[in-house]
C-alpha cells in the first residue's frame, strides 16, 4: 500500500489567502485523523473523521478552518483567510484498528 | 485528566550505548498505550504498540517497551543504538477511543 498521501508537502502564501491541504487515506480505514505540529505547541490534533463523519472538532482553532471528508478516500482542511501563525506542519492520519499511520505532513508557511 | 508526560526534551547518547526514553500516562489513557518515532522532516511512524497481554512488547528497529501499571509508566529502550536513530520519538495513549493523547515529544540524538 502507498500509505497516507498528502499534497502538497509544501506550501507557501501571503497573509489573507486561502489553503487547501489534501489527504488520501490508507484504502479500507475508516478514521481519518488532521493534526497539526509547531515548535511551540507540539502536535495537536484538530478534527478526526470516521466513516467520513466528523466526530470531533473541538481541536479546530477557529472559524477560518474548516474540513471535511466527500468520500473514503479523500479529505480536505481548508484555511481562509489564513494568518502567518498558521504556519505549520499538518499531518494527516488514518486508521483501522486503533493504531494510526500519519502521512509525510505538508509544511505550510504564511508570510 | 487525560495525560502522557515525557520526562526528557533531549537526551544525548553515545554510539553502541544503551536508552531509555520515558513516558509516564494517567490512568484514563492507559488502555492502548504507543511510541511513534519522527525523522527529521517526516511523518510519525508505529514503532510499537501496547494493547493487552506481555507487558514487555518489542517494536521494529531493535526498540522495546515495557508497560508498568503500578509506576503508570511505559518507557522505551534500546540496547545499543546507532547514528540512524538520531529522532524525536512520541509516546501516545488513549482510553479506548481512536482519539489520542501525545506526550511533548523526546529529542534523541545519537553521539559519533
Amino acid at each position: 500500500d502507498a500509505g497516507v498521501i498528502q499534497s502538497p508537502r509544501h506550501e507557501v502564501t501571503e497573509m489573507g489567502q486561502e489553503v487547501t491541504l489534501r489527504c488520501k487515506p490508507i484504502s479500507g480505514h475508516d478514521y481519518l485523523f488532521w493534526y497539526r505540529q509547531t515548535m511551540m505547541r507540539g502536535l495537536e490534533l484538530l478534527i478526526y473523521f470516521n466513516n467520513n463523519v466528523p466526530i470531533d472538532d473541538s481541536g479546530m482553532p477557529e472559524d477560518r478552518f474548516s474540513a471535511k471528508m466527500p468520500n473514503a478516500s479523500f479529505s480536505t482542511l481548508k484555511i481562509q483567510p489564513s494568518e502567518p501563525r498558521d504556519s505549520a506542519v499538518y499531518f494527516c492520519a488514518s486508521s483501522l484498528s486503533g493504531e494510526q499511520y500519519f502521512g509525510p505532513g505538508t509544511r505550510l508557511t504564511v508570510t | 485528566a487525560q495525560s502522557v508526560t515525557q520526562l526528557d526534551s533531549q537526551v544525548p547518547v553515545f554510539e553502541e550505548a544503551p536508552v531509555e526514553l520515558r513516558c509516564n500516562y494517567s490512568s484514563s489513557v492507559s488502555v492502548y498505550l504507543f511510541w511513534y518515532v519522527q525523522y527529521p522532516n517526516q511523518g510519525l511512524q508505529l514503532l510499537l504498540k501496547y494493547l493487552s497481554g506481555s507487558t514487555l512488547v518489542k517494536g521494529i528497529n531493535g526498540f522495546e517497551a515495557e508497560f508498568n501499571k503500578s509506576q503508570t509508566s511505559f518507557h522505551l529502550r534500546k540496547p545499543s543504538v546507532h547514528i540512524s536513530d538520531t529522532a524525536e520519538y512520541f509516546c501516545a495513549g488513549t482510553s479506548g477511543t481512536y482519539k489520542y493523547i501525545f506526550g511533548t515529544g523526546t529529542r534523541l540524538k545519537v553521539l559519533a
